[in-house]
């Protein structure tokens, strides 16, 4: 039982373009909700968050959405960067520090 | 100010044997918490120690254990290995008193079970 999907296992975008990756879960108890980068051979890189309190965070070129009611969330990247180029994991915690992980996509940026 | 820090980074072990990883915790957290990613998946939560206590556990055998220290550095226990154990075990830290919103990860061990 996956509670955290991300349904699109790539994603390539053009350089300065926007990025969107998107997440769906299933639990409604998850009341925070992050956004990780990860290089091949490296852990995962803290991104951006949102708690279940709001239905948008930003931070430079990264915005993440969240729409509560149809519990969908999407990470937002403009401009799109060569160096933007890694699997991105969505995760959610319902009020404990457990996250639960989606299985990640890869996102390609090309020059 | 030194980030997650983890050991050994790579190791291979045989089937049946025992492996012991290290964790420090970003400087500051009280909270150590274990994955395992295996390969194209997302991180599974295998265990979380606060006050040197197992708090939470994922659903893992009982193969997997570990350990908290008063410093808040932790160990993760693997016995009796098997071929599917390999994988990449992350430790992630983060502080209780700020409602461990803030999870940070280290690099990860890489282990092999041949």
């Amino acid at each position: 039982d996956q509670q955290v999907k991300q349904n699109s296992p790539s994603l390539s975008v053009q350089e300065g373009r926007i990025s969107i990756l998107n997440c769906d879960y299933t639990n409604s108890m998850f009341d925070y909700f992050l956004w990780y980068k990860k290089y091949p051979a490296e852990g995962p890189t803290f991104l951006i968050s949102i708690s279940s309190i709001k239905d948008k965070n930003e931070d430079g070129r990264f915005t993440v959405f969240l729409n509560k009611s149809a519990k969908h969330l999407s990470l937002h990247i403009v401009p799109s960067q060569p160096g933007d180029s890694a699997v991105y994991f969505c995760a959610a915690r319902g009020g404990s520090e457990k996250l639960v992980f989606g299985k990640g996509t890869k996102l390609t940026v090309n020059p | 100010d030194a980030g997650v820090t983890q050991s050994p980074t790579h190791l291979i072990k045989t089937r049946g044997q025992q492996v012991t990883l290290r964790c420090s915790p970003k400087s500051g957290h009280d909270t150590v918490s274990w994955y395992q990613q295996a390969l194209g998946q997302g991180p599974q939560f295998i265990f979380q120690y606060y006050e040197e206590e197992e708090r939470q556990r994922g659903n893992f055998p009982d193969r997997f254990s570990g350990h908290q220290f008063p410093n808040y550095s932790s160990e993760l226990n693997v016995n009796a290995l098997l071929l599917g154990d390999s994988a990449l075990y992350l430790c992630a830290s983060s502080l209780e008193v700020l409602g461990g919103n803030t999870i940070y990860f280290g690099e990860g061990s890489w282990l092999t079970v041949v």
